[in-house]
């Protein structure tokens, strides 16, 4: 069936570094690819997200492009934040069936 | 306002007891979810409805039993809890499918079973 797969967490780094959270998925079709984002104690909120192969999602100086050779979705940004800090999911839409597929989610810490 | 509210926030029980969590939705959307996160994380699909209708129920046991009163509301009901019931339970709801809809969270609503 659909999956997504993400790197482990937690990530730590320090406030203006890179990031870079990898999220790779298997899936039949041409899914839609989606960033979530968990801050602590609130629900999943979109982050980013891209409909078809080559489209890149950006939002929030966060951006990941939808690679179809490679079957992955990278999240980076430039330089981190503290108040970046949070679990990050990746998603991607199973059209026929109407459900997001979640991974396992990632986990940042920025410290100052 | 906020955009998707669920009660209760926390609830604390016992096993075997039978609970409810109800969500509303102010958005206009005709379609709705309950989500589970355990307790690394993960989370997984249960329930789906589009317009009062089950569209999917993702092997859950049949203890679990949703249900839509009109499109705006989805209440989940738990009956005869078991531990491994505790975790987040999120509802969230769209536009159309999530293909090509954002989905919306509520903030969660913290089971614990003990």
């Amino acid at each position: 069936g659909n999956s997504v797969t993400q790197m482990e967490g937690p990530v730590t780094l320090s406030e203006e570094a890179f990031l870079t959270i990898n999220c790779t998925y298997t899936a039949t079709g041409y899914p839609s690819l989606f960033w979530y984002v968990q801050y602590p104690g609130e629900g999943l909120q979109l982050l980013l997200k891209a409909t078809k192969a080559d489209d890149k999602g950006s939002n929030k100086g966060f951006e990941a492009t939808y690679r179809k050779e490679t079957t992955s979705f990278h999240l980076e940004k430039g330089s981190v934040q503290v108040s970046d800090s949070a679990v990050y999911f990746c998603a991607l839409s199973d059209g026929g069936f109407q459900k997001l597929v979640f991974g396992t989610g990632t986990r940042l810490l920025v410290s100052p | 306002d906020t955009a998707v509210s669920q009660t209760p926030k926390y609830l604390v029980t016992q096993m075997g007891n039978d609970k409810s969590i109800k969500c509303e939705q102010n958005l206009g959307h005709d379609t709705m979810y309950w989500y589970k996160q355990d307790s690394k994380k993960f989370l997984k699909i249960m329930f789906s409805y589009n317009n009062k209708e089950l569209i999917i129920n993702e092997t859950v046991p049949n203890r679990f039993s949703p249900k839509s009163p009109d499109k705006a509301h989805l209440n989940l009901h738990i009956n005869s809890l078991e531990l491994g019931d505790s975790a987040v339970y999120f509802c969230a709801s769209s536009l159309g499918g999530p293909k090509t809809g954002e989905l919306f969270f509520g903030e969660g609503s913290r089971l614990t079973v003990l």
